[in-house]
């Protein structure tokens, strides 16, 4: 089964302290890897996308995500919290022609 | 500028009625997607359509009917047969039909059933 999972539903940083938001997928197939930010009652928005490219992607606003095929994870870091961060994160996966949407991680940025 | 409008931005209706959400892109994109995000769900695939004239059904299709008349546009009706239209609803675009392509996104329409 292709799926993907994040595994924490709800993340809470102090502003300035780095951010780790954490994807796991399952595949068969070599996947495509994205994650999306979407801010309250707006649509998403891209941040970076793993093609099978480098292994390491950089995104906007200082984000960055890391695809490790060993631990088929993708997790979504920066290196400082700001208080516009604060949203709903989305990892997607995409394998054959089939995409996935992981639930989910709300951010919460604290002053 | 470029982009995926949707209108309108929030909607009400009543119980047993009809609705027709808007989905409009420039983008020149052959690909149009329709989602539905319940909280804590994520984005369930409601439709979509690869090409003009054509359109598949999502996980989620019941209730929900499309059509695909012009490239640029791809309206989504919700019918009085959804048992919980509630939700907010999302459309997206790509250039290369298949998943593979990145998807651009509307800003979404509320959609709430009184």
């Amino acid at each position: 089964a292709q799926s993907v999972t994040q595994l924490d539903s709800h993340v809470s940083v102090s502003e300035g302290t780095p951010v780790l938001l954490r994807c796991n997928y399952s595949s068969s197939y070599s996947p495509s890897l994205f994650w999306y930010v979407q801010h309250p009652n707006k649509g998403l928005q891209l941040l970076l996308k793993y093609t099978s490219a480098a292994t390491l992607v950089k995104g906007i606003n200082g984000f960055e995500a890391e695809f490790k095929k060993s631990e088929t994870s993708f997790h979504l870091t920066k290196p400082s919290a700001h208080m516009s961060d604060a949203a709903e994160y989305f990892c997607v996966v995409i394998t054959g022609n089939q995409f996935y949407f992981g639930t989910g991680t709300s951010l919460t940025v604290i002053p | 500028d470029g982009g995926i409008t949707q209108s309108p931005k929030y909607l009400f209706r009543k119980e047993g009625q009809n609705v027709t959400l808007s989905c409009e892109q420039n983008l020149n994109h052959d690909a149009m997607y329709w989602y539905r995000q319940d909280p804590g769900q994520g984005l369930r695939l409601i439709y979509y359509s690869q090409i003009v004239n054509d359109f598949q059904k999502g996980d989620i299709a019941e209730g929900y009917s499309v059509s695909r008349e012009k490239k640029e546009s791809f309206p989504l009706t919700v019918t009085s047969a959804q048992k919980n239209p509630t939700a907010f609803y999302l459309c997206a675009s790509s250039s290369i039909p298949g998943a593979r392509d990145t998807q651009y996104f509307g800003p979404g329409t509320r959609l709430t059933v009184l």
